[in-house]
């Protein structure tokens, strides 16, 4: 069975702090992607990043940047200089080839001026 | 690209009628399309998943009599709650899976409140 755990139920910042974002998984699957989505209070959710099992190397994308170790079945978020605008529910998702994806239980990321 | 538009976003109906909900990919065809359900603070939970021309799998605990999903073309899925309750007020959220593509994009939302 898979699992994703975000043992972050709610993470408060002040603008401008840099903060991340927890996420760990349990898979018996040797191909599988994850995934980082975004919550804002709007509803939708919006796709920020996909990562295979193959590919370990960190990817930044202007104030985001994803930290995937195998070794620990983690694969972290990172909000550089966060904005009051960052402020959303954060949900990490794991599937293994094309399956249903299994989200973790969110963190919600709040950033106060 | 990769926009799912979700109608509608709001939706207040009195208890025992139905309530139909419409997903569409805008500018990409899915052949798989997904239904969940969203209790506030709460994780999604995966209701149904479904594909183009074929009838939807249903996750356990699901009623398929109750939730019913249609997804007649590659660019369009509908779940209409029939006989809706109170308690079936809730959060429903849409996703689009690209052909060949392992990304699910989701609609907005909708949510129902059930008088």
């Amino acid at each position: 069975a898979q699992k994703v755990t975000q043992a972050q139920t709610e993470i408060s910042v002040v603008e401008k702090e840099d903060v991340t974002l927890d996420c760990v998984y349990e898979t018996r699957d040797t191909t599988y992607y994850l995934f980082w989505y975004k919550q804002p209070p709007s509803g939708e959710l919006v796709f920020l990043i996909r990562r295979n099992s193959f590919d370990e190397q960190n990817e930044i994308s202007g104030r985001y940047s994803w930290n995937f170790q195998k070794s620990t079945s983690s694969f972290n978020f990172t909000i550089t200089a966060s904005q009051v605008v960052d402020s959303a529910v954060y949900f990490c998702a794991l599937s293994s080839g094309y399956s249903t994806l299994t989200f973790g239980k969110g963190t919600m990321l709040l950033v106060s001026p | 690209g990769a926009v799912v538009s979700q109608h509608p976003s709001w939706v207040i109906c009195k208890s025992g009628t139905s309530v139909k909900i419409e997903c569409r990919s805008l500018d990409f065809q899915a052949t798989t399309m997904f239904w969940y359900r969203q209790f506030p603070k709460q994780s999604l939970m995966l209701m149904a998943t479904s594909n183009e021309g074929s009838k939807a799998t249903y996750e356990q605990g699901v009623e398929k009599d109750k939730f019913l999903i249609n997804h007649a073309s590659l660019t369009l899925s509908t779940l209409t709650v029939t006989s809706a309750h109170p308690e079936d007020s809730s959060f429903y959220i849409c996703s689009a899976r690209p052909g060949g593509k392992n990304i699910q994009y989701f609609g907005a939302g909708t949510r129902l409140s059930v008088l």
